[in-house]
């Protein structure tokens, strides 16, 4: 089974608007990171945003919010004001055990594509 | 400060030959982590290093990779006698492992390995 989902091969939005990319993930492990990372067309991976499994709110950096719902084991990366330079690809990725040096787990990707 | 570094940024060998590929953590990251990036199989774990811990192997898909990290800093991933299939980008990684940050993973530019 998938450890981690992005349904959404790739999104057009236009430019200013908010964006929603979906992330379902799997674990049995009570102790858990989410992560995104975003990857321009440079092909670095550049780190966005954080979620601990056993933070109690939804974490914000700037224009980046996760969407944290445990119960339904989701983790969506929500960038509001969306600007042409947000073009590019999203990963959600999760580790999972106490925290430390783990592996992460990657979905799939999304394209994020923003339109003037 | 700097980042992760990695060299060569290309790389194209001939089938059958060796490569090394050199990874360059950021000063005082304890953990270190490769993962490969290809087109059909999206970005996999292929091993990581914490402190003077026995390195986590379980993601190496064959015995023809190999890795070190000699001094607990500089890391090279080696592949012996290429084949096509070996061909994508290998990115490194190093994280504060173990602190209260989620251990964030934080990426290099890559190394683009075409094997002809």
């Amino acid at each position: 089974a998938q450890k981690i989902t992005q349904t959404q091969p790739g999104m057009f939005v236009q430019e200013k608007e908010a964006v929603t990319l979906d992330c379902t993930y799997d674990t049995s492990d009570p102790s858990y990171g989410l992560f995104w990372y975003k990857q321009p067309s440079s092909g670095e991976m550049i780190f966005l945003i954080y979620q601990g499994s056993y933070d109690q709110q939804n974490v914000t950096e700037g224009r980046y919010s996760l969407n944290f719902q445990k119960s339904r084991k989701s983790a969506n990366l929500v960038i509001s004001a969306s600007q042409l330079g947000d073009s590019a690809m999203y990963f959600c990725a999760m580790r999972e055990g106490q925290r430390g040096a783990q592996k992460l787990v990657f979905g799939q990707g999304t394209r994020l594509t923003i339109n003037p | 400060g700097a980042g992760v570094s990695q060299s060569p940024s290309n790389k194209v060998t001939e089938k059958g030959k060796d490569v090394e590929l050199r990874c360059d953590p950021i000063s005082g990251h304890t953990a270190l982590y490769w993962y490969r990036q290809s087109l059909g199989q999206g970005l996999e774990f292929l091993i990581y290093f914490q402190g003077n811990s026995a390195p986590d192997k379980s993601g190496l898909p064959s015995d023809r990779f190999s890795a070190e990290r000699t001094g607990g800093s500089v890391s090279t991933l080696t592949i012996q006698r290429t084949q096509q299939e070996d061909s994508a980008v290998y990115l490194c990684a190093s994280s504060l492992a173990g602190l209260a940050n989620g251990d964030t993973q934080y990426f290099g530019p890559g190394t683009r390995l075409t094997v002809l």
